[in-house]
């Protein structure tokens, strides 16, 4: 079945530590995005993908980064700048733009990741 | 993109039907109304969009207003599975151009009880 994979799960970091978050899709989607998920909160977009080898900064982009250097694979490093990086962080990916089915996102899991 | 307005929160019974309103009155002409709704420590799962008519599907229905100013979601017969945050979000078509992303507010906190 087609879907999105994220990993891992659960993941605990120390302070100072950098992680990546993966996430891979066989949708063949030409999208991809990050988003952050505090307790109580809506989601907040980190970072999109357009295409490959391409990607754009959202709201909260600063001490993240991310990579497209193939169409199913769009990893999220979580970097020692990120401030507060306790979150619920979800990978999404949609069809390409010009149709209403472009703005139907189709979800991961998500990785939970907590710094101790 | 048009602002959305949801109710935080509200209670179904199981076996009942659940209308959730949301509130789009800045919305124009070329955006569509799309829902989703996210279980507890899952991902958002998509439900159902539309532009101006009438859609339904094998999960929900949803009914737009004539003038597009409010829409709701209909879940017909609403089970403890449908227990979740219900998210309204207006939206146009992406262009390569206007290439962007879809906001996600605070939703709805739907519960439905035995």
């Amino acid at each position: 079945d087609g879907g999105i994979t994220q990993s891992p799960k659960y993941l605990f970091r120390k302070e100072g530590q950098n992680v990546t978050l993966s996430c891979e899709q066989n949708l063949n989607h030409d999208a991809m995005y990050w988003y952050r998920q505090d307790p109580g909160q809506g989601l907040r977009l980190i970072y999109y993908s357009q295409i490959v080898n391409d990607f754009q900064k959202g709201d909260i982009a600063e001490g993240y980064s991310v990579s497209r250097e193939k169409k199913e694979s769009f990893p999220l490093t979580v970097t020692s700048a990120q401030k507060n990086p306790t979150a619920f962080y979800l990978c999404a990916s949609s069809k390409g733009p010009g149709t209403s089915g472009a703005n139907v996102l189709t979800f991961g899991a998500g990785s939970r990741l907590t710094v101790l | 993109d048009a602002k959305t307005t949801q109710p935080p929160s509200m209670d179904c019974a199981e076996g009942r039907a659940a209308n959730l309103p949301c509130n789009h009155s800045t919305i124009s002409g070329n955006e569509y109304v799309y829902w989703y709704r996210q279980i507890h420590s899952q991902g958002p799962q998509y439900i159902i969009h539309g532009l101006k008519n009438n859609e339904t599907n094998e999960m929900a229905s949803l009914i737009i207003t004539e003038d597009r100013k409010s829409s709701t979601l209909i879940l017909p017969h609403a089970t403890l599975r449908d227990t979740a945050v219900y998210y309204c979000i207006v939206r146009g078509l992406m262009t390569t151009d206007s290439w962007g992303k879809l906001q996600f507010g605070a939703g709805t906190q739907v519960v439905v009880t035995p």
